[in-house]
């Protein structure tokens, strides 16, 4: 069976230090992969997509970087993280056929 | 470019009571419609889902009809229960096969 694994589950970090959050689906290959945000008390934003390895596409500009290194795996970074950056990130993988999956999120504030 | 709207929350409700969150879509083409559900703390899952015109999807005494003379797909349960305390979003699957997510409503059931 199909399982995505994002970590960690929570994170607080200081305004300008970097960040690394990770995610990977077992079970398939070849998936959609997403990086999707939801700011307190709002919605959830695609931030990031990508349908290969090293193919990334990026929705909104913001101070956010994605990488797909693996086909099974999807990094979402950033250099020196602002205190705008906190929310839950939510990654996310989908297939034709299949619906979207989503990880169990990560929760990050940013201090 | 392709959106949804939902009403806003939080709604309050007690249990036992009839709920009904209203969504709302633009798109072009004929969209795949879908209700998410967060319950505190956790992840995204997919709590029911509509392909093509006039589909109803059900879920957990949870259903959903797709209309395309309203583009709307309002999400309806008979009975509440105070376990059907979360965060729905509606949400629809662009031409690039993307979620895009209405703003989400908070739902609270009291006893």
């Amino acid at each position: 069976s199909q399982t995505i694994h994002q970590w960690p589950a929570t994170l607080v970090q200081p305004v300008g230090s970097p960040l690394s959050l990770e995610c990977t689906v077992e079970g398939t290959s070849n998936p959609n992969l997403y990086w999707y945000r939801q700011a307190a008390g709002r919605g959830l934003q695609l931030l990031f997509y990508s349908v290969g390895i090293g193919q990334i596409s990026s929705e909104v500009p913001q101070n956010l970087s994605a990488s797909r290194p693996q086909d099974r795996q999807f990094i979402l970074s950033s250099k020196k993280l602002l205190l705008s950056d906190s929310g839950f990130y939510l990654c996310a993988w989908n297939q034709k056929n299949y619906g979207y999956t989503f990880g169990s999120g990560t929760r990050l504030t940013v201090v | 470019g392709d959106s949804v709207t939902q009403m806003e929350g939080p709604v309050t409700l007690s249990e036992e009571a009839f709920l009904t969150i209203n969504c709302t879509y633009t798109a072009t083409g004929y969209p795949s419609l879908f209700w998410y559900v967060q319950y505190p703390g956790e992840g995204l899952q997919l709590l029911l889902k509509a392909t093509k015109a006039d589909d109803k999807g059900s879920n957990k005494g949870f259903e959903a009809t797709y209309r395309k003379e309203t583009t709307s797909f309002h999400l309806e349960k008979g009975s509440v229960q105070v376990s059907d305390s979360a965060v729905y979003f509606c949400a629809l699957a662009d031409s690039w096969g993307k979620l895009q997510f209405g703003a989400g409503t908070q739902v609270v059931v009291t006893p």
